[in-house]
Order: structure tokens, then sequence, then C-alpha cells
């Protein structure tokens, strides 16, 4: 099962920051915080990934709290074309480990 | 940018009929995985596959199903005899190491339909 919980659904109007949470309060010390997304029925998308720090990239920031526990995906300016299901996944550090993907959010992005 | 491709893009079968789902993975990627997605549910790992084995398959991937990369390009998830619950959409994914710091990045997807 998914060892992260996240909102069913969101509502995000276009052109705001879209800030999506995700608890993780049973993560291990080296599980990596990931967040994909898929757009109708399409392929995941890797959006970002972290460890502790925060991290930044063309597409999102995320910011994970310091205990590690919880963390938040940002899209700065949201788009029409953001609207799809954002999944926060953890994953460990073993050989070929797959993903577990859980429910994610459903993030609408209104005009 | 490199991508994941997999063909056909859509799939239409008759119970009992093997199909074939093809995968080109990312060129310098070692590490094959397929996951796929039933209908409104959530994407499953089936399989992983390196250095010509599988590393790790999940309970859904039983004897009627089986992985080959039968050249240095294709990577191939072969379906014996079809079933209705395969209905399914199967993504590949490909990775450059194995690591949970190492991204998997997927493909469009093959939308199989069983009737």
């Amino acid at each position: 099962d998914a060892k992260t919980t996240q909102p069913t659904s969101m509502d995000c109007a276009e052109g705001r920051a879209a800030n999506l949470p995700c608890n993780h309060s049973t993560i291990s010390g080296n599980e990596y915080v990931y967040w994909y997304r898929q757009i109708h029925s399409q392929g995941p998308q890797y959006i970002i990934h972290g460890l502790k720090n925060n991290e930044t990239n063309e597409m999102a920031s995320l910011i994970i709290t310091e205990d590690r526990k919880s963390s938040t995906l940002i899209l700065p300016h949201a788009t029409l074309r953001d609207t799809a299901v954002y999944y926060c996944i953890v994953r460990a550090d073993n050989y070929g480990q797959n993903f577990v993907f859980g429910p994610g959010t459903r993030l609408s992005v209104l005009p | 940018e490199p991508e994941v491709t997999q063909t056909p893009s859509h799939q239409v079968t008759q119970m009992g009929q093997e199909v074939i789902l093809r995968c080109v993975p990312i060129s310098n990627h070692l590490y094959f995985y397929w996951y796929r997605q039933i209908l409104g549910q959530k994407v499953e790992f089936l399989v992983s596959f390196y250095n010509n084995e599988i590393s790790e398959k999940s309970e859904i991937f039983d004897d009627q199903f089986s992985v080959e990369r039968p050249d240095g390009s294709n990577f191939t998830l072969k379906i014996r005899s079809t079933k209705l619950e395969d209905s399914a959409m199967y993504f590949c994914a490909s990775g450059r190491l194995a690591g949970a710091q190492e991204t998997q990045y997927f493909g469009p997807g093959t939308r199989l339909l069983v009737l």
C-alpha cells in the first residue's frame, strides 16, 4: 500500500499558485519523496523529487518539512494544462524498487 | 528530450489470444518496468527487469505474463492467454540506475481491450 495520504481533490484558479499537500508520517530516513502527475490516461509524468532539502525545477517546487513527515508540491502559476491527478510517492533505496501509486489528488485548474 | 515510446497505442483482442506490447526505453537506461492501470483505478506495478532478468514482480505478474528484451532497444510484455480482466492501460517505464534517487520515466501507454 501507498505510504502517503493526499486530499482526494483540489481546485485552483488559473494563474495562482497550486499547493498540493502530502502526508508521509512513516517515512524512513532513506526514502525519497517523489511527485508525478497523470493527465487523463497518459503515462505518469515525473515532476520533482527530494530527500530532505527543498527542491525547485522548471516545473515546480517541493517543500519538505524538517521532520520529513509531510511535504507540499507548489505549482507557482497554475495553467489549465496543469489539470491532472498528482501522486506523492515515497520510495526506498532498494535495488529495483518500484513506485507504489496511491489514488493521488485530482487538481482542477479553473479559468 | 529522450522519451519512452510504446506500441501499439491501442490493442483490441479476443479473450484467450496472445498479445505482445512493445516498448522502447530511453537509450542509456538499464532498468525497465511494466505497470498497468485498470480504468478508474490506481497505477499498479507489474515487473522490473535488469540485466536480462526479472528483478522484482508483483503478484499480478503470474505465469500468463512474460517480459523480454529481444534486442538492444525493445522491451516487451507478453500476455499468453488474455482474460477480460487484463483490459487496462499498460505503461512501460525505464530508469538509468536503480536506487531511490533515480527517476523512472514512463511511456504514453498501450490501451488493451479484451473482448
